[in-house]
């Protein structure tokens, strides 16, 4: 079993939905939790960042974690069409390695 | 530009030959990472230093895979005698003196093995 599931998708929305990503883990020292989002051909870049569980918005982002439930989500409001990428999730102890889930593809259609 | 950067942006090499990537960190941060990327996967962690130290090297890396950081800036990954199987995109991210797992990624160095 893998400490990070993320489904894969692909995902497909129409312009302006609410998006809903998510993974789970089972390494109960994750505590620094991540998502980042990746163009076709580049490196990932870092979207949000908490720490422990709640939740914390930026802009049109939200990200939720749930430690008791080992979940965490990444909602996008009013989806755009350059928000099409994929989306990993990833997660870490603190001066850790980190590990990242496999990536849910999202493709927002104008 | 001040970010991460990797060379050669793309190597193709034949099998059982030796190929080496470049990293250059933000100039600030102490943390560097390699990772491995392959199509349609998330990015697998390979090795991990903290200034010069090689601090987690993952498990799954062959004896033939090796990265050293020799002063605590740049960092080289060789691979010897490649094979088909390490086709695959080799990402570096750099990290500040925090903890919580913010890395800032380079445009990753892809590699063919033919």
């Amino acid at each position: 079993q893998k400490e990070v599931e993320q489904d894969p998708g692909p995902l497909s929305v129409p312009e302006g939905a609410i998006v809903s990503l998510n993974c789970t883990y089972s390494n109960s020292a994750f505590q620094y939790f991540m998502w980042y989002r990746q163009y076709s051909r580049k490196g990932p870049e870092l979207l949000m960042y908490t720490y422990s569980s709640g939740n914390k918005e930026d802009g049109r982002f939200t990200a939720q974690v749930d430690k008791s439930s080992k979940y965490i989500s990444l909602f996008i409001r009013d989806s755009q069409p350059s928000d099409s990428a994929t989306y990993l999730c990833a997660m870490t102890g603190g001066y850790q390695k980190v590990t990242f889930g496999t990536g849910t593809k999202l493709q927002v259609i104008p | 530009d001040t970010g991460v950067s990797q060379n050669p942006r793309h190597k193709i090499t034949k099998r059982g030959q030796n190929v080496t990537f470049r990293c250059d960190p933000i100039s600030e941060h102490n943390r560097l990472y390699w990772y491995r990327q392959t199509l349609g996967q998330g990015p697998e962690f390979l090795t991990y230093f903290q200034n010069e130290a090689q601090l987690e090297k993952s498990r799954l890396l062959s004896d033939r895979f090796s990265a050293e950081r020799p002063k605590g800036s740049f960092s080289t990954l060789e691979i010897q005698r490649t094979e088909q199987g390490d086709s695959a995109m080799y990402l570096c991210a750099s990290g500040g003196p925090s903890n919580t797992g913010e890395l800032f990624f380079g445009e990753g160095s892809r590699l063919t093995v033919l």
